[in-house]
């Protein structure tokens, strides 16, 4: 059974720029969410897709949005990029049906933002 | 979700078992109570989840007294390796669905 996986691994962007995320999630889940981990703080929700609709949303501003296709795979994209976007990006992915708070995480992607 | 507090930091020692606190003092009836662990530059795992009483697993176990306002996880006989970051985690499905919050989380130091 194949894990969360996400690309790139790295990526360094400047001010302004745009930027896609992606993450393939784990055999048979149909959740995907994305976080943001700036150094030393704990991940901050940003927002979740189920079946291709978004199922909750963080507060982040619109400039960052996403996408679910049909086998479940997500992106993040990020419009006018700012220094403080500067972070690792996680995508996490949870069964069917999950009643409780176990989703599964991937390696993340390390954004640089100069 | 529930406000979750937890120590910082601690240290210890290879062959300890570590007890790391968690106070969710406004948990909801419906809320579970999950512990992940992060390594530096990785997402973080599951490690434990329960509702009350005790649970145990493979690599911990999770206390949850009957007024379920606090939690423990105990990690038995530690070794280098547990050095990362654990997370105390309150909520559970909520209708815009599961969004995990984070707090800063107790940063774990093993050391020889």
């Amino acid at each position: 059974e194949t894990g969360v996986t996400q690309s790139p691994t790295h990526l360094i962007k400047t001010r302004g720029q745009q930027v896609t995320l992606r993450c393939s999630s784990q055999s048979g889940h149909n959740t995907v969410s994305w976080y943001q981990q700036a150094l030393g703080q704990g991940p901050q929700f940003i927002f979740q897709y189920y079946r291709e609709e978004e199922n909750g949303r963080g507060n982040f501003p619109p400039r960052f949005s996403g996408l679910q296709f049909p086998n479940y795979s997500s992106e993040l994209n990020v419009n006018a990029l700012e220094l403080d976007d500067s972070a690792l990006y996680l995508c996490a992915s949870s069964p069917a049906g999950t009643q409780t708070d176990t989703q599964y995480f991937g390696p993340g992607t390390r954004l640089t933002v100069l | 979700l529930a406000k979750t507090t937890q120590p910082i930091s601690m240290d210890s020692y290879e062959g300890q078992e570590v007890n790391i606190t968690c106070s969710h003092n406004n948990i909801a009836t419906n809320d579970y109570i999950t512990w992940y662990q992060q390594f530096p530059s990785q997402g973080p795992r599951f490690i434990i989840q329960g509702y009350k009483t005790k649970v145990t697993n493979e690599v911990a176990s999770l206390f949850i007294p009957a007024d379920r306002k606090s939690s423990t996880l105990s990690l038995p006989r530690v070794s280098l390796s547990d050095t990362a970051v654990y997370y105390c985690l309150v909520g559970g499905q909520a209708g815009g669905g599961n969004k995990l919050t984070f707090g800063t989380g107790t940063q774990l130091k093993v050391e020889l």
